[in-house]
């Protein structure tokens, strides 16, 4: 049984730039949940998505950033016209929705962005 | 404002010493998670506690939720240098249908030999 992966694991990109990040869900699992880390801080929720709908956004999800899962299978994350401020841990998570274990979150190692 | 607040931040400890780290909230919760993290990965699932007054153990780790699902706490025995990381709550409001995740800013935890 394979984990919740993320590529690519690091990325340092300019001011300005575009960047996508790719997450893989458990094979099973039809939740998927992006988040941001920042240092001394636990995860803040960003997204959801139930199979290939796209349920919930935080208000922390400006216009800058799209979230895809076109095939309910494996998700992206864009930011367009990168700042200082998008520097972070993304990290994304799965579960196995409709059934008592909705709320077991696992999540993937995490892509560093650090914006120059 | 954290929806979940942990104390402590830091907990810097010798080898062989219990330690409790807490969580609380104003807020109910459906379910709370305790994760492990080291640095540079993600969050570790440890455990998921979901009835009031809910106890579980995990070799050396006591989970406690408590009676009216607002807290939990997390309690190591005899700790070691390989529980050193940052260990963070996290819940899904009551209510919530959606599975959406609020988490504690975190207890780092560091264990010397």
């Amino acid at each position: 049984d394979t984990g919740v992966s993320q590529n690519p694991r690091h990325k340092i990109t300019k001011r300005g730039q575009n960047v996508t990040f790719r997450c893989d869900p458990i094979s099973e699992h039809n939740r998927l949940y992006w988040y941001r880390q920042t240092l001394g801080q636990g995860p803040e929720f960003l997204t959801y998505f139930q199979n290939e709908a796209q349920l919930e956004k935080s208000r922390l999800l400006s216009d800058r950033f799209s979230a895809e899962r076109p095939k309910g299978s494996f998700s992206t994350l864009e930011i367009q016209r990168t700042e200082q401020g998008d520097s972070a841990m993304y990290l994304c998570a799965s579960s196995l929705g409709g059934t008592s274990f909705s709320y077991e979150q696992y999540f993937g190692p995490g892509t560093r962005l650090t914006v120059t | 404002t954290q929806l979940l607040e942990q104390s402590p931040q830091f907990l810097s400890i010798q080898e062989g010493e219990n330690l409790t780290v807490y969580c609380n909230s104003s807020s109910v919760f459906s379910s709370l998670q305790w994760y492990r993290q080291e640095p540079g990965e993600g969050p570790v699932l440890l455990v998921t506690v979901v009835t009031g007054g809910e106890v579980k153990k995990l070799k050396r780790l006591t989970f406690q939720f408590g009676d009216a699902r607002k807290d939990s706490s997390l309690h190591i025995t005899a700790a070691q240098p390989g529980d050193t990381g940052l260990y963070l709550c996290a819940g899904a409001v009551r209510g919530s249908t959606l599975g959406r995740l609020y988490f504690g800013r975190g207890t780092q935890l560091t264990v010397w030999p």
